[in-house]
């Protein structure tokens, strides 16, 4: 079955840490993004990436770090600096920028 | 700045209803837009892509329709029902290569 995978589910770390949020995709897509979700705010773009081995920042990039090595993968990684992390963080993919976006199920990272 | 909103925030209907839901736009210039529906603490699935160039588009129970120069898109649902209960969001891309804005959904409550 095609479509996109994101792990863990669930994901806890203490404050301090970085964390990486996984991203595979098996739709041969071009562009992938990254997104935030937090309760009342919607969706807010992090990162996005039109093909390998080049990304843009969105709204809100400080404090996470993407990599686009792959073609399938599109990793991020929230790092110490990012102020309030815990978020539900959302991958998606398109044929082409600009094209019908599709999410992953999601990742809720909660730092204590 | 492109700022998507929807109205209303939260919806009940009971089921068998016929329902309209709304999102508005600030900058006409857009690329496309996009309804999804997302189920609590789950990622997001495409229900329907209008192109700049479409007045609307339509899957099963669902009409989606756009104009542009008003800066307006609605959903129409069907004969409502149960299963329907979920948040409905709204996005748009504005120029090519950039990614989706989103509004912050309408809440979709269906009673049988």
């Amino acid at each position: 079955d095609g479509g996109i995978t994101q792990s863990p589910k669930y994901l806890f770390r203490k404050e301090g840490q970085n964390v990486t949020l996984s991203c595979e995709q098996n739709l041969n897509h071009d562009a992938m993004y990254w997104y935030r979700q937090d309760p009342g705010q919607g969706l807010r773009l992090i990162y996005y990436s039109q093909i390998v081995n080049d990304f843009q920042k969105g709204d809100i990039a400080e404090g996470y770090s993407v990599s686009r090595e792959k073609k399938e993968s599109f990793p991020l990684t929230v790092t110490s600096a990012q102020k309030n992390p815990t978020a539900f963080y959302l991958c998606a993919s398109s044929i082409f920028a600009d094209y019908e976006q599709y999410f992953g199920p999601g990742t809720r990272l909660t730092v204590t | 700045k492109q700022e998507v909103t929807q109205i209303p925030a939260a919806l009940s209907v009971p089921e068998g209803e016929n329902l309209v839901l709304n999102c508005s736009f600030t900058d006409s210039a857009i690329y496309n837009l996009q309804w999804f529906r997302q189920d609590p603490g789950k990622g997001l699935t495409s229900l329907l892509l209008i192109q700049s160039s479409q007045r609307e588009q339509t899957s099963g129970r669902l009409n989606a329709s756009l104009d542009k120069s008003s800066g307006r898109s609605t959903l129409y649902i069907a004969a409502s029902q149960p299963g329907d209960s979920a948040t409905y969001l709204c996005a748009v891309t504005g120029q090519a290569g950039t990614a989706l804005i989103f509004g912050k959904g309408t809440t979709l409550s269906v009673s049988s």
